[in-house]
């Protein structure tokens, strides 16, 4: 079965840390480009982070440089995101989500698969 | 604040049709990608690149683009399209990916 399955999500307080995880299945998963997109309860979607299908190269929104970090294991078909230094503002459901194309060279913007996400709240 | 600017709200009487607009500088050099969101759901890609639509989408659902906007264009539209439409571009730059700030449709 094809799907994205995120964990890692629960209650930290303002300068502390978690790490998500998407477990994927159903594709191959070295071949595409991956995301986080987050969204904060009745807002918009956000784009945080991508990392290239290949773990080569990361890119992330401004908000998070420095914060957060991408990686991803292709012997496990999994994504990783690390987030440190957490901010009340980052309070969101977190997908994780695939790239359309198969090994994309530049970094996709259209994603036709999305976990059913994971909340993170940071509150004290 | 998002640089991808979108309708807050649009309604459509059952079986019309209706056009969502997305605009942004981006899109002078990129195509758009539009979601669908029901209340309590993951998003689901809806259409990408020039006018590709995925598997299982329907053929009532079109995309175009010219200069800085995008348009989602549903023909015939049916009460299952209500929902929350987002649209998505990579930045100018190419080192950011954008969002709109989500278009409500609403089917009368």
């Amino acid at each position: 079965q094809v799907q994205l399955l995120e964990s890692g999500g629960g209650v930290v307080q303002p300068g502390g840390s978690l790490r998500l995880s998407c477990a994927a299945s159903g594709f191959i998963f070295n071949n595409y480009g991956m995301h986080w997109v987050r969204q904060a309860p009745g807002k918009e979607l956000e784009w945080v982070g991508f990392s290239r299908f290949d773990g080569s190269k990361e890119s992330y929104r401004d908000s998070v440089k420095g914060r957060f970090t991408l990686s991803r294991d292709n012997s496990k078909n999994t994504l990783f995101l690390q987030m440190n230094s957490l901010r009340a503002e980052d309070t969101a459901v977190y997908y994780c989500v695939k790239d359309v194309q198969v090994a994309p060279t530049a970094m996709g913007f259209a994603y036709d698969l999305w976990g059913q996400g994971t909340v993170v709240i940071v509150s004290s | 604040s998002s640089e991808l600017t979108q309708d807050p709200a649009v309604s459509v009487a059952l079986g019309q049709t209706v056009r969502i607009t997305c605009q942004g500088d981006s899109l002078r050099s990129n195509y758009a990608s539009w979601y669908q969101q029901k209340a309590g759901q993951a998003p689901v890609l809806v259409m990408y690149g020039k006018n590709n639509r995925p598997s299982g989408i329907p053929d009532r659902i079109s995309g175009s683009s010219s200069g800085s906007t995008a348009s989602l264009t549903i023909t015939g539209a049916q009460a299952e399209d209500e929902a929350e439409y987002y649209c998505n571009s990579r930045s100018s730059s190419g080192t950011q990916v954008l969002f709109g700030g989500g278009t409500k449709l609403t089917v009368l």
